[in-house]
């Protein structure tokens, strides 16, 4: 079974500084899909951003950006000019594509403060 | 509007009286899912649906049941909650291929005495 490694239970960021949230993974599959999923106060899940492992090219979605080191299985996100509405518990995701073992494994969390 | 929709909110009750938390999803989507969130364990999958009458155990399935007898509605039963079941529960749908997002509900409090 794939197992995902947050090892950063908190992390804190200044405003409009940039901070990198981690993310490792461990997998025998060579094509899988990671998502990072942020949920805030509210307790909804959101989705930040994924990738493809078959492609090299790292996801970009404005501020937030991944760093997908497919060798080192690694996933790590990059937000960038951090705002205070970025404060939340991040989740790592990893999904396999086939059969019976399409499901999503979740890391533990990252619990994101953005100071003022 | 699309969503996954997911009753109650928030439930209290005694080890060993029967529940269900339904969730129920407008998207026609194949694939539906279970998760329980804890602190400092993230999210675990409880049982998963590729689509109707096919159900697949996740990671924590014992002491819950799922159905998949209609592809909107995917509800969690727990037969004999005990005081270990007390949890954050998410139900989850997405479309059929493993690249798209999953679509959340607003989760349920489960509080079991």
């Amino acid at each position: 079974a794939q197992t995902v490694t947050q090892s950063q239970p908190e992390m804190s960021v200044q405003e409009a500084e940039t901070v990198t949230l981690s993310c490792t993974y461990d997998t025998s599959e060579s094509d899988y899909y990671l998502f990072w999923y942020k949920q805030p106060p509210s307790r909804q899940m959101i989705l930040v951003i994924r990738q493809e492992a078959y492609k090299q090219q790292n996801a970009t979605e404005n501020r937030f950006s991944v760093n997908f080191q497919k060798a080192a299985k690694s996933f790590s996100l990059k937000i960038s000019d951090s705002q205070l509405g970025d404060a939340a518990m991040y989740f790592c995701a990893y999904r396999s594509p086939s059969g019976s073992a399409r499901q999503l494994t979740f890391g533990s969390g990252t619990q994101l403060t953005v100071l003022p | 509007e699309a969503q996954v929709t997911q009753n109650p909110r928030y439930l209290i009750t005694v080890t060993g009286k029967k529940l269900t938390v339904t969730c129920s999803q407008n998207m026609n989507h194949e694939y539906m899912s279970w998760y329980r969130q804890d602190p400092g364990l993230g999210l675990r999958q409880i049982y998963y649906s590729m689509n109707v009458e096919v159900t697949d155990k996740g990671d924590v399935p014992e002491g819950y049941k799922v159905s998949r007898k209609e592809k909107r509605n995917f509800p969690l039963i727990l037969e004999s909650p005990s005081p270990n079941q007390t949890s954050l529960y998410f139900c989850a749908s997405s479309p059929g291929q493993p690249n798209e997002k999953l679509f959340f509900g607003s989760g349920t409090q489960l509080s079991v005495l």
